[in-house]
């Protein structure tokens, strides 16, 4: 399975600034995906991060408060702008490709806004 | 209604005993199954994933889809502490975006 790592694995951050979540992957991949998962809850799909084109985001998600890059196959960013309280869960990167069709996650990272 | 159903428990059985974890869901588009193992501040792990009814067994564990129930299965055999987490189910069409149950945690006593 791919290798995925992930920056920063945590922090905490004041509200109304921006945190920009790296994920990074050892091997080239067809999709990368973006998950929050709030305190308590399961996981939730934010967007489909795609290589070189604007991201496709769920319902309840939109660009200029998750703004997602994808550059090439193995690297992507999210930023969680203006930030609030509500937004402090558990941002995760996923990806599928490579020798299978499955899904691999990332380990995580974890926001605290105060 | 929520697309996929899971009871979050939490679930404690003794080391040794048979663990079975279950979610039923409403989309009958879901083509692609799987259980994930996500241990406490870690990401999920991959543990089963299939696309088709019947079972599927990987060692101590056993992954059952019902189609046309919309149910699914997880078994764990001779549970080992070392089980202890929170098991996601979650399940696709066939376009890699996942809708996730909300999770059992289990813990498995010595």
């Amino acid at each position: 399975s791919a290798v995925i790592s992930q920056k920063p694995s945590r922090d905490i951050c004041q509200r109304g600034t921006s945190l920009t979540i790296q994920c990074q992957v050892d091997s080239q991949v067809t999709m990368m995906f973006w998950y929050r998962q709030q305190p308590g809850q399961s996981l939730t799909l934010i967007a489909t991060a795609n290589q070189g084109s604007e991201a496709t985001y769920e319902s309840g998600f939109v660009i200029d408060k998750f703004p997602i890059s994808r550059p090439n196959l193995t690297f992507s960013t999210l930023t969680v702008s203006n930030m609030s309280p509500e937004d402090s869960s558990i941002y995760l990167c996923s990806v599928v490709g490579g020798a299978s069709d499955t899904q691999y996650f990332g380990p995580g990272t974890r926001l605290t806004v105060l | 209604q929520k697309e996929v159903e899971q009871d979050p428990g939490p679930l404690s059985v003794p080391e040794g005993a048979i663990v079975s974890l279950n979610c039923t869901y409403s989309n009958s588009a879901f083509q692609y199954f799987m259980w994930y193992r996500q241990y406490s501040r870690k990401g999920p792990e991959l543990l089963m994933y299939t696309y088709s009814s019947g079972n599927k067994e990987d060692g101590r564990f056993t992954a059952q889809v019902d189609k046309s129930s919309k149910y699914i299965s997880l078994f764990i055999r001779d549970s080992q502490p070392s089980d202890s987490a929170t098991y996601l189910c979650a399940m696709s069409q066939n376009d890699y975006k996942l809708s996730f149950g909300a999770g059992t945690t289990v813990t498995v006593r010595a």
